[in-house]
């Protein structure tokens, strides 16, 4: 299981882009790269995942660079509301989620 | 969304007691999986259930703890002699059944308090 490694902490403000960068430096072949968002007293929420490349959808972009040992989850424009604990997870198997401590981005007006 | 849902919300319990979590997942969805949260901790992975069966379970899914699917659509969680330690949000998750068990449905979880 590819061990994960992110920043504990992150300060923005309002409107600015967030990229949070995710280290995984023993990623497998087969592992993707999922992203989580959680909120206070809710559960996880999924938000993007990846393989390589880039990725986008409607709430964040995922880059991983072609070595794959790492991932930058990047937030376009955030808003007070996008204030939360975001993880970075990896994994290969169809199984349960491993969850680390996650960055815990805080939007300032 | 697909909602997955959890009753009750907030149990408050006397160590020893034994208490029982529900939680109705996304229909038609043959995995299932625990999860509780210490408060100011991360989210850990307590079981998973496949097609009725456990299928995977971490080292804190001791004997107090068990999983059943009692109907067609609940599956609970039961903890039989609940410990100070114990208290912590718990929460139940269905994939999503198009991105693979990456992505995850959580339930709004239920707060465990035990006094």
């Amino acid at each position: 299981l590819a061990k994960t490694t992110q920043p504990i902490s992150m300060d923005s403000y309002e409107g600015q882009e967030v990229n949070i960068t995710c280290s995984h430096n023993n990623i497998a072949t087969n592992d993707y790269i999922t992203w989580y968002q959680q909120f206070p007293s809710q559960g996880p929420r999924f938000i993007i995942q990846g393989y390589k490349t880039k990725v986008t959808n409607e709430v964040a972009s995922l880059f991983i660079p072609a070595d794959r040992k790492s991932s930058t989850l990047s937030l376009p424009r955030v808003s007070l509301s996008d204030t939360a604990v975001y993880y970075c997870l990896v994994f290969g198997s169809q199984g349960n989620l491993i969850f680390g401590k996650g960055t815990k981005l805080s939007v300032k007006p | 969304e697909p909602e997955v849902t959890q009753t009750p919300s907030h149990q408050v319990t006397q160590m020893g007691q034994e208490v029982i979590l529900r939680c109705v997942p996304i229909s038609n969805h043959l995995y299932f999986y625990w999860y509780r949260q210490i408060l100011g901790q991360k989210v850990e992975f307590l079981v998973s259930f496949y097609n009725n069966e456990i299928s995977e379970k971490s080292e804190i899914f001791d004997d107090q703890f068990s999983v059943e699917r009692p109907d067609g659509s609940n599956f609970t969680l039961k903890i039989r002699s609940t410990k100070l330690e114990d208290s912590a949000m718990y929460f139940c998750a269905s994939p999503s059944g198009l991105g693979g068990a990456y992505e995850q449905y959580f339930g709004p979880g239920t707060r465990l308090t035990v006094t």
